[in-house]
């Protein structure tokens, strides 16, 4: 099974500045055939079912501000928040598509400092 | 509007069984692959299990294999899960979750996700 590690566990940072999340995984999740990495994040707030945020590693989901980008390839992905606004806190989960049984990180929750 | 509603948690005894159910809404169901999500309280997401577009291709979590069941009725725009054996560690709101495209693979990230129902397994 593909083991998600997921960095740091939690993460203040103040309104407006740049919040960078971590995501490891234990074996690629490139795949070759499309040269698309099969990873997606996502967002849940408290009190909410997860929203998806960016798949293939990088693609926004629609609707998704564009303050949201997603980056890596291969093992090593990052999720950042380029300027935190208050609606942004919540736990962000990454989770592998590219084999089954699909997996999740077990979550970075993100605060206001 | 795209929806996905589960139903059929409640509290069981350690041992016994329930079955859960996904009403969707506003897309093609029948095109789509569909899964299983839970989520222990207080803890992260644990995939549980995943159903291909036509009962073709399904997948468990090794925590729930041979003890669940996931099937789904095109006609009726229906998921299911039954569960057996129950264990005070399958306790978790459960969630019922929608593949982006539709693709013959049930490897796709999740884009529409219900409410969950809870399951409570307690003596």
């Amino acid at each position: 099974d593909i083991v998600l590690t997921q960095s740091p566990d939690s993460l203040a940072v103040s309104l407006g500045a740049r919040a960078t999340l971590n995501c490891k995984s234990s074996q690629s999740v490139l795949h070759s055939p499309t040269n698309k990495n099969y990873l997606a994040w996502y967002q849940q707030k408290p009190g909410q079912s997860p929203k998806l945020l960016i798949y293939w590693a990088s693609t926004r989901e629609s609707g998704v501000p564009d303050r949201f980008s997603g980056g890596g390839s291969g093992t090593d992905f990052t999720l950042t928040i380029s300027s935190l606004q208050a609606e942004d806190v919540a736990v962000y989960f990454c989770q592998q598509h590219y084999s089954s049984p699909l997996t999740f990180g077990g979550g970075t929750k993100v605060e206001i400092k | 509007e795209v929806q996905l509603v589960e139903s059929g948690g409640g509290l069981v005894q350690p041992g016994g069984s329930l079955r859960l159910s996904c009403a969707a809404s506003g897309f093609a169901f029948e095109d789509y692959a569909m899964h299983w999500v839970r989520q222990a309280p207080g803890k992260g997401l644990e995939w549980v299990s995943g159903i291909n577009w036509n009962n073709g291709g399904i997948a468990y979590a090794d925590s729930v294999k041979g003890r669940f069941t996931i099937s789904r009725d095109n006609a009726k725009k229906s998921l299911y899960l039954q569960m057996h054996s129950l264990g005070v560690e399958d306790t978790a709101l459960y969630y019922c979750a929608k593949d982006r495209l539709p693709t013959v693979a049930a490897l796709d990230a999740f884009n529409i996700w219900g409410p969950g129902t809870m399951v409570t397994v307690s003596s």
